[in-house]
């Protein structure tokens, strides 16, 4: 199975700031990669596919890049409502595994 | 507008059998796969299995011996049966549409 591994597990940021989360998986997984956001009680949202697409509806202040086995979601400028739960999904093979999960808060 | 929303029993005894219920709307079961996926407290997601859109299934192999996926198409619903529960089945289970839509998610609590 691919190993997902997501950094940072926690982050805290102020409103406007730069943010950005990490997941490398342990082989090649050419852009199979999707990002989602996940509030509380809610259902998890896509935001990113195949790495750097912008799902229909997504601020643009979110952004994707990488591939091969590095890669970042991006918001360029924090948002409060951006406070959730972020965790990457490798789509490449199966099993579909993902990354453990970013925790942002707002500081 | 697409719609997932997952039902069944909030708590289930040790030894037991789970049965989850997986409604869609906005979309046919007969043109896409549906995946449950679980996140145990505090813990990562993992991909448990899916049905296909001709009906076949595919299961984590660490599950693959106490899973069982199935639908009914007439009533628009995906269907889980997983035996031989224990307190680390506990969490919150997903079903997702090609991993593009997603439900809420039910909280299942494996306690006597």
């Amino acid at each position: 199975d691919i190993q997902m591994t997501q950094s940072p597990s926690f982050l805290s940021a102020s409103v406007g700031d730069r943010v950005t989360i990490n997941c490398k998986a342990s082989q090649n997984i050419n852009r199979y990669l999707n990002w989602y956001q996940q509030k509380l009680g809610e259902a998890p949202k896509l935001l990113i596919y195949n790495a750097n697409s912008l799902q229909t509806g997504i601020p643009s202040r979110f952004s994707g890049s990488g591939s091969g086995t590095d890669f970042t979601l991006t918001i360029s400028s924090l948002q409060p409502e951006d406070v959730a739960t972020y965790f990457c999904l490798q789509h490449n093979s199966w099993p579909r595994t993902f990354g453990a999960g970013t925790k942002l808060e707002l500081k | 507008q697409v719609q997932l929303k997952e039902s069944g029993p909030g708590l289930v005894q040790p030894s037991q059998t789970l049965s989850l219920t997986c409604t869609v709307s906005g979309f046919s079961l007969t043109s896409n796969s549906v995946s449950w996926v679980r996140q145990p407290p505090g813990k990562g997601l993992e991909w448990m299995g899916a049905i296909w859109s001709g009906g076949s299934t595919d299961y984590n192999s660490a599950l693959k011996s106490r899973l069982s996926i199935s639908r009914d198409t007439s009533k628009s619903q995906v269907f889980l049966k997983m035996n031989s529960l224990q307190t680390e089945d506990t969490a919150i289970y997903f079903c997702t549409a090609r991993f593009d839509y997603w439900g809420q998610g039910v909280m299942v609590t494996v306690s006597s």
